[in-house]
């Protein structure tokens, strides 16, 4: 059972234009949101994240927005930059189950110049 | 760079072999956790230590352990290693104030080889 899912696995952008990123939840009792980035062979590396009482959250390029009656959250890239390229996921967590992290399962996005 | 330090970075063993991968977490963090990223799988947690003791566990196997010193470093032991077992893994921390809602930050993983 995938209680986060990510159901694009890849995106492709114009560099300069807006990149936007789905994520779905399954779980309502998620209440902490977060999105990582990843380079082959590296760590996820975290980008942003939104705690379920906030319905946006914004950080220079990254803004991360939250739909819980959808459970759906978005990442959006703008202006988007080929270093932008990279798999993303989002990945939520429980308060009460020790912060584990539940992640989707990536969408590659590609900035073309 | 997160500040999560993992050795060895590779790791090439065979079947029934037992191996164990070493993480450090960020200064001052107390809570460590690990994470298996298969190419089926996807990231899938593993087992989480806070200040030395068990806190939390996933789908982890019975012949996977983990645990935490008092320096905070922590162990993940795989023995009895299988083919399926070759993965991507990676450990994180945060500082774990007890408050929730924490961010995770991870090291750069192990890559496990089962030939």
């Amino acid at each position: 059972d995938q209680q986060v899912k990510q159901n694009s696995p890849s995106l492709s952008v114009q560099e300069g234009r807006i990149s936007i990123l789905n994520c779905d939840y399954t779980n309502s009792m998620f209440d902490y949101f977060l999105w990582y980035k990843k380079y082959p062979a590296e760590g996820p590396t975290f980008l942003i994240s939104i705690s379920s009482i906030k319905d946006k959250n914004e950080d220079g390029r990254f803004t991360v927005f939250l739909n819980k009656s959808a459970k759906h959250l978005s990442l959006h890239i703008v202006p988007s930059q080929p270093g932008d390229s990279a798999v993303y996921f989002c990945a939520a967590s429980l308060n009460n189950a020790g912060n584990m992290l539940t992640f989707g399962g990536g969408t590659r996005l590609m900035v073309k110049p | 760079d997160s500040g999560v330090t993992q050795t060895p970075k590779h790791l090439i063993t065979a079947t029934g072999q037992r191996v164990t991968l070493r993480c450090s977490p960020r200064s001052g963090d107390l809570s460590v956790y690990w994470y298996q990223q298969s190419l089926d799988q996807g990231l899938q947690f593993l087992i989480q230590y806070y200040n030395g003791e068990e806190r939390a566990k996933g789908n982890i196997l019975e012949r996977f352990s983990a645990q935490q010193f008092p320096d905070l470093h922590s162990e993940l032991n795989l023995s009895s290693l299988e083919l399926g077992d070759s993965a991507l893994y990676f450990c994180a921390s945060s500082v774990a104030t007890g408050g929730g809602q924490e961010t995770q930050y991870f090291g750069p993983g192990t890559r496990l080889l089962v030939l």
